[in-house]
């Protein structure tokens, strides 16, 4: 079936460094990617999303690229902040599913100053 | 104001008692979801509404009834509540297609069952 995996959390990284959280999934149709976030005590907010391979989602300075091949939508960030501390969510949607989207266990990212 | 609002944030009730959780959203959109979070943060959809009609029923068990008086709400009735049950349930609102506009989320509403 179809599936979305992410790197396990926690993440703790200083304030202005580099984050990488990897999600990979597996589709039997085309899917739509995205990343949610989700602050806590907060419902999830969409963070960024890709329709098709080789698009970029870009907001707040996070990015990911839909990688078809590697079937990846890794997330990045060149330089974190201790306001980006949250849980991050990888998910999918296919058309033909009725909209449902499909999550990863989510990746708690903790930035310290 | 709130885009798609939830009604209570928490709710702490005993095992057995028969609960509604509400959610209605103002964008105008089609499709309603609701979504389970378990203790470990896992999300999973439970069900969601297209105008009113019910679109996907993902074995939930029979204990769970949404009811979609229009477009615009989408309420969660529990019966006989277990512990198992307790969770934060996020309702979820999208335009068809949901997947190019992305979907907008409650806030959620904390369920515990003593």
């Amino acid at each position: 079936g179809d599936s979305v995996t992410q790197m396990e959390g926690p993440v703790t990284l200083s304030e202005e460094a580099f984050l990488t959280i990897n999600c990979t999934y597996t589709a039997t149709g085309y899917p739509s990617l995205f990343w949610y976030v989700q602050y806590p005590g907060e419902g999830l907010q969409l963070l960024l999303k890709a329709t098709k391979a080789d698009d970029k989602g870009s907001n707040k300075g996070f990015e990911a690229t839909y990688r078809k091949e590697t079937t990846s939508f890794h997330l990045e960030k060149g330089s974190v902040q201790v306001s980006d501390s949250a849980v991050y969510f990888c998910a999918l949607s296919i058309d033909n599913q009725g909209g449902k989207l499909i999550f990863g266990q989510g990746t708690e990212l903790s930035v310290k100053p | 104001d709130t885009a798609v609002s939830q009604t209570p944030k928490y709710l702490v009730t005993q095992m057995g008692n028969d609960k509604s959780i509400k959610c209605e959203q103002n964008l105008g959109h089609d499709t309603m979801y609701w979504y389970k979070q378990d203790s470990k943060k896992f999300l999973k959809i439970m069900f969601s509404y297209n105008n009113k009609e019910l679109i996907i029923n993902e074995t939930v068990p029979n204990r769970f009834s949404p009811k979609s008086p229009d477009k615009a709400h989408l309420n969660l009735h529990i019966n006989s509540l277990e512990l198992g049950d307790s969770a934060v349930y996020f309702c979820a609102s999208s335009q068809v297609p949901g997947l190019t506009y992305g979907y907008t989320f409650g806030s959620g509403t904390r369920l515990t069952v003593v």
